[in-house]
């Protein structure tokens, strides 16, 4: 079956613009994650969604970050007013079972986004 | 909270030659261990795991890793790299409590011919 898709593969905006990045899981993962990948920075955290519901927001970096998940199944990652900072690759995971841990979680390609 | 320390960010070794990829994890409570590969343009991919049980645990592509508890340690190796093998590799850790995977900063393995 299919992969996780993450679109676009590249986005480039101008500053203070507003992005939205969507992630397809695969079919049947309960459980969704967004990373954000900075060069030398690893792998950061910004939210997980198990089914719609996002038990922890704590990992997005301000306020002008949000996103949801709809069905069970696609997710979108919102970022309002662009900085410079924001531009990096955004990861989307899932992982099959919610809430059960040592779960394989599965990437997709990312998002490069370029903030001008 | 978990966190997890890889300690050298690129590493060249020359092909044939053996690696180790070091990974450290801090941790109050039993953990779950996984090493990511990601190849030049692609996404990351599930390399080894470690859940319970033997703490030798063998992946794929020839690469293995041991969990050792007393030393927090959960090092990557494999006795034969090939070019094939450049990549960057990443390890992480999570834990019963939650559903988070808390990923290193990575190494970057060079292969030198």
């Amino acid at each position: 079956g299919a992969g996780v898709s993450q679109s676009p593969s590249n986005k480039v905006t101008e500053k203070g613009k507003d992005v939205e990045l969507r992630c397809d899981p695969i079919s049947g993962h309960t459980a969704l994650y967004w990373y954000r990948q900075s060069l030398g920075q690893g792998l950061e955290f910004l939210i997980y969604f198990q089914g719609n519901s996002a038990p922890d927001k704590s990992g997005l970096p301000s306020d002008r970050f949000s996103a949801e998940r709809t069905g069970g199944s696609v997710s979108t990652l919102t970022i309002q007013r662009t900085q410079q900072e924001d531009s990096a690759v955004y990861l989307c995971a899932s992982s099959l079972i919610v809430g059960a841990q040592g779960e394989t979680q599965y990437f997709g390609p990312g998002t490069r986004l370029l903030v001008l | 909270a978990q966190s997890v320390t890889q300690l050298d960010s690129q590493v060249p070794v020359f092909e044939e030659a053996p690696v180790e990829l070091r990974c450290n994890y801090s941790s109050s409570v039993s953990v779950y261990l996984f090493w990511y590969v990601q190849y030049p343009n692609q996404g990351l991919q599930l390399l080894l795991k470690y859940l319970s049980g033997s703490t030798l645990v063998k992946g794929i592509n020839g690469f293995e890793a041991e969990f050792n508890k007393s030393q927090t340690s959960f090092h990557l190796r494999k006795p034969s790299v090939h070019i094939s093998d450049t990549a960057e590799y990443f390890c992480a850790v999570s834990d019963f409590r939650d559903d988070k995977i808390i990923f290193g900063k990575g190494t970057r393995l060079h292969i030198l011919p």
